[in-house]
């Protein structure tokens, strides 16, 4: 099983629409969950991170389930600007003590007019 | 604040040629890391650093070095460059280390191309 598994998309959505985005991750001691957004040809940025009890910001909701080791990205009401891919990502503590981000290969999103 | 700062932005090596990716960034981070992306693939770790003087090797380091001799400066050296090098290389720094917060500041990446 890979580390941090995402269907790769595309997903293309018109306006308004609500979709979903998977994640399964396969360390079930990963301590922390996030997901990153990435423009085409920019780097990542930190969209949301993602608690235990799921949590909202504003049109986007994250949720996790540790017993099933699965991560989900819930986008309401999709607008264009929306278009991006969204990379998974997995906190893991190292042997050296120190944190880990895994990331996973992303899922492309585009949202049609 | 200009965050973390990568130069050069692209750049064609020749096989066997050797190159220094630079960054700096200005916002006081003690973690600094480099990955690499190529097309349709997760991001990989190169290479890491705690703090100046320290550094450690992540998931693919073969073919690269790293120096830190400041909090700000991680730059990633490129010894006898080969095709399976050409990818987009991000810098990154992160506070305290403490990667749970999850946030790593990104640099705007360098693409290179071994031909």
């Amino acid at each position: 099983r890979k580390e941090v598994e995402q269907d790769p998309g595309p997903f293309n959505v018109p306006e308004g629409a609500t979709v979903a985005f998977n994640c399964t991750y396969s360390n079930s001691a990963s301590q922390s969950f996030f997901w990153y957004r990435q423009d085409c040809r920019k780097e990542p940025k930190l969209l949301m991170s993602v608690y235990s009890s799921g949590n909202e910001d504003g049109r986007f909701t994250a949720q996790l389930n540790r017993a099933s080791q699965y991560i989900s990205l819930l986008i309401r009401d999709s607008k264009l600007s929306d278009s991006a891919t969204y990379l998974c990502v997995v906190n893991n503590r190292s042997g050296a003590g120190s944190y880990q981000l895994t990331f996973g290969k992303g899922t492309k999103l585009s949202v049609i007019p | 604040n200009a965050g973390v700062t990568q130069t050069p932005k692209f750049r064609i090596l020749k096989i066997g040629q050797s190159m220094t990716l630079q960054c700096t960034q200005d916002m006081n981070h003690n973690y600094m890391y480099w990955y690499r992306q190529d097309p349709g693939m997760g991001l990989k770790l190169i290479y890491y650093s705690v703090g100046a003087g320290i550094t450690d090797k992540g998931e693919v380091p073969n073919g690269y070095n790293v120096s830190r001799s400041t909090t700000e400066d991680f730059p990633l050296r490129l010894e006898l460059a080969a095709p399976s090098q050409t990818s987009v290389y991000f810098c990154a720094s992160s506070y305290e280390g403490r990667t749970n917060t999850g946030e790593l500041f990104f640099g705007e990446g360098s693409r290179l191309t071994v031909l």
